[in-house]
């Protein structure tokens, strides 16, 4: 079965700071990855989404990045943290099947910036 | 552009059913999909319709009409363990979904 995890689950940055998150898939190749945030009373947003190694795609202008250095691996990064990133971090996958394949979510990261 | 459109907030007893409704403008429409999720979790998926009718999954009950651009959840039998955000989202391509800020969802015993 398919398994996607996340760390952190909890991070609290200063204003200015570097930011890197993880998520990683097990039992899939080739997946569809997500990055999605989720502010306070606000629907999900997408940021990013890849389609394989080396493959992204910006949804979203901002002073976010996203890589894929492995088929199973997605970080997303900042070089300088601002307040308005706070938010919940959510990385999800999907088999790419040609149409709108089912997204999975891992389980999050809760960002505050201060 | 992109527009979905469902309640903020329903409250219903426990033991009834609840129907949430979610409205939406796309375009290159590719199907819609609920997720629900509880607080501080992630979503998780619920359905998928990308033709136009009813989907029976259990207790949880998907509808779709194209042409009205109109999706509801149908949730039956309401248990404690329901209350939630039911999320909206449209499938817009082969890799875009587009959530709606969700409906939360209190059970009242």
């Amino acid at each position: 079965s398919q398994t996607i995890h996340q760390w952190p689950a909890t991070l609290v940055q200063p204003v200015g700071s570097p930011l890197s998150l993880e998520c990683t898939v097990e039992g899939t190749s080739n997946p569809n990855l997500y990055w999605y945030r989720q502010a306070a009373g606000r629907g999900l947003q997408l940021l990013f989404y890849s389609v394989g190694i080396g493959q992204i795609s910006s949804e979203v202008p901002q002073n976010l990045s996203a890589s894929r250095p492995q088929d199973r691996q997605f970080i997303l990064s900042s070089k300088k943290l601002l307040l308005s990133d706070s938010g919940f971090y959510l990385c999800a996958w999907s088999v790419g099947t040609g149409g709108p394949g089912t997204q999975y979510f891992g389980p999050g990261t809760r960002l505050l910036v201060l | 552009g992109q527009n979905i459109d469902q309640p903020t907030e329903m409250t219903a007893t426990e033991g009834a059913i609840v129907q949430i409704n979610c409205t939406y403008q796309t375009s290159g429409f590719n199907g819609l999909f609920w997720y629900q999720q509880h607080a501080g979790e992630a979503p998780t998926f619920l359905s998928y319709n990308v033709l136009d009718g009813l989907e029976e999954k259990g207790r949880f009950s998907s509808f779709l009409s194209r042409s009205k651009g109109y999706s509801y959840l149908l949730l039956k039998e309401l248990q404690m363990k329901d209350p939630a955000s039911y999320l909206c989202a449209c499938a817009s391509g082969a890799n875009n979904l587009f959530f709606g800020t969700g409906t939360r969802l209190t059970v009242i015993p």
